[in-house]
């Protein structure tokens, strides 16, 4: 049953430490998104992959969040240094897309619930 | 430019009795339009798509949605209630830009709350 893995589930830090979030998409999908969800915001679009190479990062800010796709099965997504309201849990999606077509569905992981305190 | 409204925040309905979350979008080109459906401490799952095909769409769990392109709406619907279909909804619309990317626009969600 293929499926989009994140780690950690659940990340307790304290305010100035490193975070790191990893993904493994569903292996073949070309596109990689993550997402924060916050009560207060919602779902918001961090940052976007299509084949690795970042398409979209306007919606993450610059000065402390990075994201990456060192390859194709894992895209990290750091912040340096945290800070609470970094606190929500981030969610990470693969899809396909080719040959300019979208297949359409975005599949999510489980999440990772990250408190700064 | 994209965007999705969905109309209420929260429903709440007793078992057995017929669902109806609202959607309205609005968008430049020829949309895809989804929902998912996102239980308590889980992901996202994806409930139904709609991708230029058949405006009445039939989705998992008994949901459906039917797309109508004149008043910009793909509201879901179910006809009867259970318990495990209390969640948060979210309505999604994605549409093509250029050089090839997509980008996927959530709603604030619904969420459907089901009365014994």
């Amino acid at each position: 049953d293929a499926r989009v893995t994140q780690t950690p589930r659940d990340k307790v830090t304290e305010m100035g430490q490193e975070v790191t979030m990893r993904c493994q998409p569903i292996l073949g999908h070309n596109t990689v998104f993550w997402y924060r969800q916050t009560m207060m915001q919602g779902l918001e679009l961090l940052a976007y992959f299509r084949n690795r190479a970042p398409l979209d990062d306007s919606g993450m800010p610059k000065d402390r969040f990075s994201a990456e796709m060192p390859d194709a099965t894992l895209a990290t997504l750091k912040i340096q240094p945290s800070e609470p309201r970094d606190s929500a849990v981030y969610f990470c999606a693969s899809g396909l897309v080719y040959g300019g077509l979208n297949t359409g569905e975005l599949f999510f992981g489980e999440g990772s619930r990250l408190t700064v305190l | 430019a994209q965007s999705v409204t969905q109309l209420d925040s929260h429903v709440s309905v007793s078992e057995g009795t017929p669902v109806l979350l609202r959607c309205n979008y609005s968008s430049s080109y020829s949309p895809s339009l989804f929902w998912y459906v996102q239980h308590p401490n889980k992901g996202l799952q994806l409930l139904l798509k709609y991708t230029s095909a058949a405006t009445l769409v039939k989705g998992i769990n008994g949901f459906e949605a039917e797309f109508k392109k004149s008043e910009t709406s793909f509201h879901l619907t179910k006809p009867s209630a259970h318990m495990s279909d209390a969640a948060e909804y979210f309505c999604v619309v994605s549409e093509g830009g250029t050089s090839g990317t997509y980008k996927y626009i959530f709603g604030t969600g619904t969420r459907l709350k089901v009365l014994a």
